[in-house]
């Protein structure tokens, strides 16, 4: 059984530039949950995707985007990165009802906007 | 809003002493999690509860939820410096998709 894989695991970008955030899901999961934690915070909901489907959104802004491929597979996209877009983002992967029962968590892709 | 706050912020103590962790909010929560983060990794579940009162052991970790299924408590017995890390509780709401973690209690276990 494969766990949660993220990359990049680290990542240096530009203010007002993009990124792209990838995650595969543990094997047999079919929703993806994206969270951001900032240093010395616990992790904050950023979307959930299910069956290709945004499932729900926390308070994020639409800079904030991402997609789940069949395979179940995600992406994270941000648009014009801010200075206080810098954290750990992290992929969460379960079955449908994992908010239930909980969650499985990449390692994170450490993002730095300077 | 749902919050969830997590005392203490942060807490040093010596190998073999006793703690606990708590977690509170004014929200009902279908079910709470507690996860532990070591530096540069993400969280990794160690259990969820869902029953109003209900405790979960787990080695040395006991777990309890709140009976109103608002708060909940880790206990850790004779604690060891493998124990060191960030306690997070997390609570799923009765929308079902979305889970709130506190912002953490900071363990360090001296030798």
């Amino acid at each position: 059984e494969t766990g949660v894989t993220q990359s990049p695991t680290h990542l240096i970008k530009t203010r007002g530039q993009q990124v792209t955030l990838r995650c595969s899901s543990q094997s047999g999961h079919n929703t993806v949950s994206w969270y951001q934690q900032a240093l010395g915070q616990g992790p904050q909901f950023i979307f959930q995707y299910y069956r290709e489907e945004e499932n729900g959104r926390g308070n994020f802004p639409p800079r904030f985007s991402g997609l789940q491929f069949p395979n179940y597979s995600s992406e994270l996209n941000v648009n014009a990165l801010e200075l206080d877009d810098s954290a750990l983002y992290l992929c969460a992967s379960s079955l449908a009802q994992g908010a239930y029962y909980g969650y499985t968590f990449g390692s994170g892709t450490r993002l730095t906007v300077v | 809003t749902q919050l969830l706050e997590q005392s203490p912020q942060f807490l040093s103590i010596q190998e073999g002493e006793n703690l606990t962790v708590y977690c509170n909010s004014s929200s009902v929560f279908s079910s709470l999690q507690w996860y532990r983060q070591e530096p540069g990794e993400g969280p990794v579940l160690l259990v969820t509860v869902v029953t109003g009162g209900e405790v979960k052991k787990l080695k040395r970790l006991t777990f309890q939820f709140g009976d109103a299924r608002k708060d909940s408590s880790l206990h850790i017995t004779a604690a060891q410096p493998g124990d060191t890390g960030l306690y997070l509780c997390a609570g799923a709401g009765t929308g079902g998709f979305k889970t709130i973690f506190g912002a953490g209690t900071r363990l360090f276990v001296k030798a």
